[in-house]
């Protein structure tokens, strides 16, 4: 089956830890993304990558690492310096083509950080 | 990109038609609106998308407006099931920042027996 794999579904971790998000995609898509949600609120843009061994600041980067090595992960690190890392994280991925870049949602992944 | 308006909540009654406005003003000339909902807990699901015509898929349609500065997703036999936050959104065909496409809080609709 194709699509977006998140892992894993729950996280806790320590505060003052890096934790490392996994997202991998079997959809041969050239765009991921990585968004967090709190509660009752929508989606704000962590970074976002288009092509492999390039990405982009979201609205929300600080705090926050992802690296791009291969097409299919774009994995998150949740760094120390990010204040309130307590969250829902959701990776996504697009065609990255021109009207054809409609976003696929992973599962998300639940932090919390104790 | 543009920023989009939806109301917070709705209700519809199962079975009905449910018609949840957008409100997308400031829309340029090659964004696309997107609709998609997030049942709780779970990563969003893509409804349907267009530019400046009305679409129809299998799951809702979209109507969008002639100057393209608002669109309705209509279900058209809710089902319980369809009880999740629907987000519609704007964002550009693909370049360098075709990434950055806002999420708003979008609208929680509750489907009622």
């Amino acid at each position: 089956d194709g699509g977006i794999t998140q892992s894993p579904k729950y996280l806790f971790r320590k505060e003052g830890q890096n934790v490392t998000l996994s997202c991998e995609q079997n959809l041969n898509h050239d765009a991921m993304y990585w968004y967090r949600q709190d509660p009752g609120q929508g989606l704000r843009l962590i970074y976002y990558s288009q092509i492999v061994n390039d990405f982009q600041k979201g609205d929300i980067a600080e705090g926050y690492s992802v690296s791009r090595e291969k097409k299919e992960s774009f994995p998150l690190t949740v760094t120390s310096a990010q204040k309130n890392p307590t969250a829902f994280y959701l990776c996504a991925s697009s065609k990255g083509q021109i009207n054809q870049d409609t976003q696929y949602f992973g599962p998300g992944t639940r932090l919390t950080v104790l | 990109d543009a920023k989009t308006t939806q109301p917070p909540s709705m209700d519809c009654a199962e079975g009905r038609a449910a018609n949840l406005p957008c409100n997308h003003s400031t829309i340029s000339g090659n964004e696309y609106v997107y609709w998609y909902r997030q049942i709780h807990s779970q990563g969003p699901q893509y409804i349907i998308h267009g530019l400046k015509n009305n679409e129809t898929n299998e799951m809702a349609s979209l109507i969008i407006t002639e100057d393209r500065k608002s669109s309705t997703l209509i279900l058209p036999h809710a089902t319980l099931r369809d009880t999740a936050v629907y987000y519609c959104i704007v964002r550009r065909s693909y370049n360098t920042n075709a990434g950055k496409s806002t999420f708003g809080d979008g609208t929680t609709l509750t489907v009622k027996p």
